[in-house]
């Protein structure tokens, strides 16, 4: 069964800092992998999308970047800002067709 | 890409009684979509899958008497809990799949905040 992993589990930097999540999976069997943010007590927001075969993404201060044979992919943000506070989740969706969550990463951005 | 709308987004309801929770997929026909629960401070959990005209197919453990899907048509399934207790009060989310190739990625609903008293 794929396990999907985030480290940190916590993260707060101050403002203006570049960081970078990491989300690590079992099984590389994978079609895509995706980047979601979750405010608390709201839905998902879909950041980026990464196809087994590409090896990164960007949209905006955000880069994404995969590497399926040693199941990791990483979230780059660049110049943080508080209103990038939020729970970000990492998603793979195996060839099984499941859809396995990674335990989030929390992010806190002080002005 | 998709817009899921998803109904109501917080409920207080008393143990025993049932509650209804709508998704619509509002500008693509979903012959497919995912029922999730997520506790406080912890990921989501996929509870079922539920499939337009057919049953839902259901995770190991979700109770499928508890938890009813109904998938009636291409926009909307509801998740009805029924005989709600405290023990599942829950933030619950659906999402579709917009595109029937596998290399699509989720859309998610805003979720719903079940309160059981």
């Amino acid at each position: 069964k794929q396990e999907v992993t985030q480290i940190p589990a916590a993260l707060s930097v101050p403002e203006g800092e570049n960081l970078v999540l990491n989300c690590s999976f079992t099984d590389s069997a994978i079609y895509n992998l995706q980047w979601f943010r979750q405010d608390p007590g709201k839905g998902l927001t879909s950041l980026l999308l990464i196809q087994s075969s590409q090896r990164e993404q960007t949209s905006g201060r955000l880069n994404a970047s995969l590497d399926k044979s040693s199941g990791r992919s990483t979230l780059y943000i660049a110049a943080s800002q508080p209103g990038d506070s939020a729970t970000y989740l990492c998603a793979v969706r195996s060839t099984g067709n499941q859809f396995y969550f990674g335990t989030g990463t929390s992010l806190t951005v002080i002005p | 890409g998709a817009v899921v709308s998803q109904h109501p987004s917080r409920v207080i309801c008393k143990s025993g009684t049932s509650v209804k929770i709508e998704c619509r997929s509002l500008d693509f026909q979903a012959t497919t979509m995912f029922w999730y629960r997520q506790f406080p401070k912890q990921s989501l959990m996929l509870m079922a899958t539920s499939n337009e005209g057919s049953k839902a197919t259901y995770e190991q453990g979700v109770e499928k008497d508890k938890f009813l899907i109904n998938h009636a048509s291409l926009t909307l399934s509801t998740l009805t809990v029924t005989s709600a207790h405290p023990e599942d009060s829950s933030f619950y989310i659906c999402s579709v799949a917009p595109g029937q190739g596998v290399h699509y990625g989720y859309t998610f609903g805003s979720g719903t905040r079940l309160t059981v008293v």
